[in-house]
């Protein structure tokens, strides 16, 4: 069945250095990956996505890539920030969101 | 985006009982899902949320434990029966239109 696998599972980063998580997928028909980000007790926000017709997407601090030959995608978070703290999730799915399969997670710490 | 709210936002039940959640959106969408994620893990579909029809179930879920109403584009409800406490959990109701978006979630704790 359908897979998102996401490394690593937990990245501990000094205050303004980059951090950089990692995903792959399984459905050669995915065509939409989002990336959530869930504070503790709260749900996940939405904070970039990209849809497979691009490669590359940036928002301020916030890059996504897309290499859909490798079926991988990554986030990119520059200059980071305490308040970057939480754990972020990968997904992937069909046109309009049908059926989204979510990667395993990563606890993104860092420490000022 | 979508503003969606859920009902309760938590509650602590005995097993054998069961809880019905309530996921209302301020608009129409064409696809509701439910989601579950226990303590530490990734959200997990449990099915989507049909209108008009009966929902779609993923593999390792059933009607019978997890029966899903949607009667109109704004409205759902999952209820999760005869609990026990490995069905302590948060539930998420979501909506996708061209994004997803999720709904605060209902921590359920169960004794």
């Amino acid at each position: 069945g359908e897979n998102v696998e996401q490394h690593p599972s937990t990245l501990s980063v000094q205050e303004g250095d980059s951090a950089v998580i990692k995903c792959t997928y399984s459905d050669s028909a995915s065509n939409y990956f989002p990336w959530y980000k869930q504070e503790l007790g709260k749900r996940p926000q939405l904070i970039i996505d990209i849809r497979s017709n691009v490669g590359e997407k940036k928002d301020q601090r916030i890059a996504v890539t897309l290499n859909k030959t490798a079926k991988h995608f990554s986030l990119h978070i520059t200059e980071t920030q305490p308040e970057d703290s939480a754990v972020y999730f990968c997904a992937a799915s069909g046109v309009g969101g049908f059926k989204t399969i979510f990667g395993a997670g990563t606890r993104l710490f860092v420490k000022a | 985006s979508a503003v969606i709210s859920q009902k309760p936002s938590r509650d602590i039940c005995q097993r054998g009982t069961s809880l019905t959640i309530q996921c209302q959106v301020d608009s129409q969408v064409t696809m509701m899902f439910w989601y579950r994620q226990q303590p530490g893990q990734s959200l997990t579909l449990i099915a989507t949320a049909n209108q008009g029809s009966e929902a779609t179930y993923e593999s390792g879920f059933v009607i019978d434990k997890f029966p899903i109403s949607r009667p109109n584009l704004t409205f759902s409800t999952l209820t999760v029966s005869n609990m026990s406490p490995e069905d302590s959990s948060i539930y998420l109701c979501s909506v996708s239109e061209e994004t997803q978006y999720f709904g605060p979630g209902t921590r359920l704790l169960v004794l």
